[in-house]
């Protein structure tokens, strides 16, 4: 079983729609994830960064943790083409960042 | 948030020869940077992570003797790719921490795309 699992879509939604993308991972001694947006060719760059339980916000950006089940999402509202990347979850495991394949989402404008 | 920059930021090289990354973190000393490699469309695996002043930790599958990495100082680290394959060709990325930071984020440098012909 992988450390880090993410539907790699690809997901598509219309422009100011909501955009949901999710992650899941096997080790519940886990303590920080995060979510990086990865332009082609380009490196990851950070979205959000979660370590409790619950939401957190930032703008159009809401990531969601549920440390009992094991999965971290993030909710992208009223979504831009300019948003249409390849989203990488990663978590920090033993001092080392594990990373999901990615989720592709597309934005039609 | 801190700048970690790498260079070159793309390479082209003949099969059989050796070709060097550097990663430097700007603007904060690094203790620890971290390698990693990316094929197209798959995710970022990580192949070492790189101490300074001790030798890197490689992840299981990663050849040492292939990929040899010098963290010779706080900010500057470096991947040798010696007698480059074509199945070499990749992503490589460092990412540092920020030894200042409460969180356990990582910074991603830009990115040195190789190409092995």
């Amino acid at each position: 079983q992988k450390e880090v699992e993410q539907n790699s879509g690809p997901l598509s939604v219309p422009e100011g729609a909501i955009a949901s993308l999710n992650c899941t991972y096997s080790d519940r001694g886990s303590q920080s994830f995060f979510w990086y947006r990865q332009y082609s060719g380009k490196s990851p760059e950070l979205i959000m960064s979660i370590y409790s339980n619950g939401d957190k916000e930032d703008g159009r950006f809401t990531a969601q943790l549920n440390k009992a089940s094991q999965y971290v999402s993030l909710l992208i509202r009223d979504s831009q083409p300019s948003d249409s990347a390849t989203y990488l979850c990663a978590v920090n495991i033993g001092n080392q960042f594990y990373f999901g394949t990615g989720t592709s989402l597309t934005v039609i404008p | 948030g801190a700048v970690v920059s790498q260079h070159p930021s793309r390479v082209i090289c003949k099969s059989g020869t050796s070709v060097k990354i550097e990663c430097r973190s700007l603007d904060f000393q690094a203790t620890t940077m971290f390698w990693y490699r990316q094929f197209p469309k798959q995710s970022l695996m990580l192949m070492a992570t790189s101490n300074e002043g001790s030798k890197a930790t490689y992840e299981q599958g990663v050849e040492k003797d292939k990929f040899l990495i010098n963290h010779a100082s706080l900010t500057l680290s470096t991947l040798t790719v010696t007698s480059a394959h074509p199945e070499d060709s990749s992503f490589y990325i460092c990412s540092a921490r920020d030894p200042r930071d409460r969180i356990d984020e990582q910074y991603f440098g830009p990115g040195t795309r190789l190409t092995v012909t």
